[in-house]
């Protein structure tokens, strides 16, 4: 098993430009969420779903849209990024009777 | 107020002391509680997981919660080097809800 992968690792982007962060598991986990991680700030939930063709907003979703159209993929969408967007941006999956997540490496993300 | 809160640190202890992290919380609704350790520039991993109040032991590890006092505890035993990481406490109020995270405690265990 691959578990939790993301991509890309890096990303530079410009002010007002829109990309889609990566994240796939292949573990038939129902669960997975989108974090942002700054420092000081611990993790945030920006949105999750249950199970496919369901999300769910979290603590920050705004600026950001999502989409489950299979188990495996929960692919998370800048729509014009932001300075206030530059984090370490984590995917996590889980079955949905445990709460062991299983996260992913990460996303390192600065917008200039 | 924010609705988990935990002590940023750093916290640093003298290697085989036993370390104490903390998180208080303001829903009362929560009831799955978590605490996960997070070594630099990875993710996070699960290292407890409970339920309602009481307390889990897994090896040097203990998770305590007091639901009448919104406050959860892990206590690590024989602290080692290893054990320098950021330790993040969750929880949830149910299993398809939400997961709420503290901001993280950085442990420093001094060899």
């Amino acid at each position: 098993n691959a578990g939790v992968t993301q991509t890309p690792k890096f990303q530079v982007l410009k002010t007002g430009q829109s990309m889609t962060l990566q994240c796939a598991q292949d573990m038939n986990h129902e669960y997975m969420s989108w974090y942002r991680q700054d420092p000081g700030m611990g993790l945030r939930l920006i949105h999750y779903s249950v199970g496919a063709g369901i999300t769910d907003q979290g603590e920050v979703p705004n600026g950001y849209n999502v989409s489950r159209s299979t188990t495996e993929d929960f692919p998370l969408r800048l729509l014009s990024a932001a300075p206030s967007q530059t984090s370490v941006y984590f995917c996590a999956s889980s079955y949905r009777d445990t709460y062991e997540q299983y996260f992913g490496p990460g996303t390192r993300l600065t917008v200039t | 107020q924010k609705e988990v809160e935990q002590d940023p640190g750093p916290l640093s202890v003298p290697e085989g002391a036993i370390v104490s992290l903390n998180c208080t919380y303001s829903n009362s609704a929560f009831q799955y509680f978590m605490w996960y350790r997070q070594y630099s520039r990875k993710g996070p991993e699960l290292l407890m997981y409970t339920y309602s109040s009481g307390n889990k032991e897994d090896g040097r590890f203990t998770a305590q919660v007091d639901k009448s006092s919104k406050y959860i505890s892990l206590f690590i035993r024989d602290s080692q080097p290893s054990d320098s990481a950021t330790y993040l406490c969750a929880m949830s109020p149910n299993r398809d809800d939400k997961i709420i995270f503290g901001k993280g405690t950085r442990l420093h265990i001094l060899p």
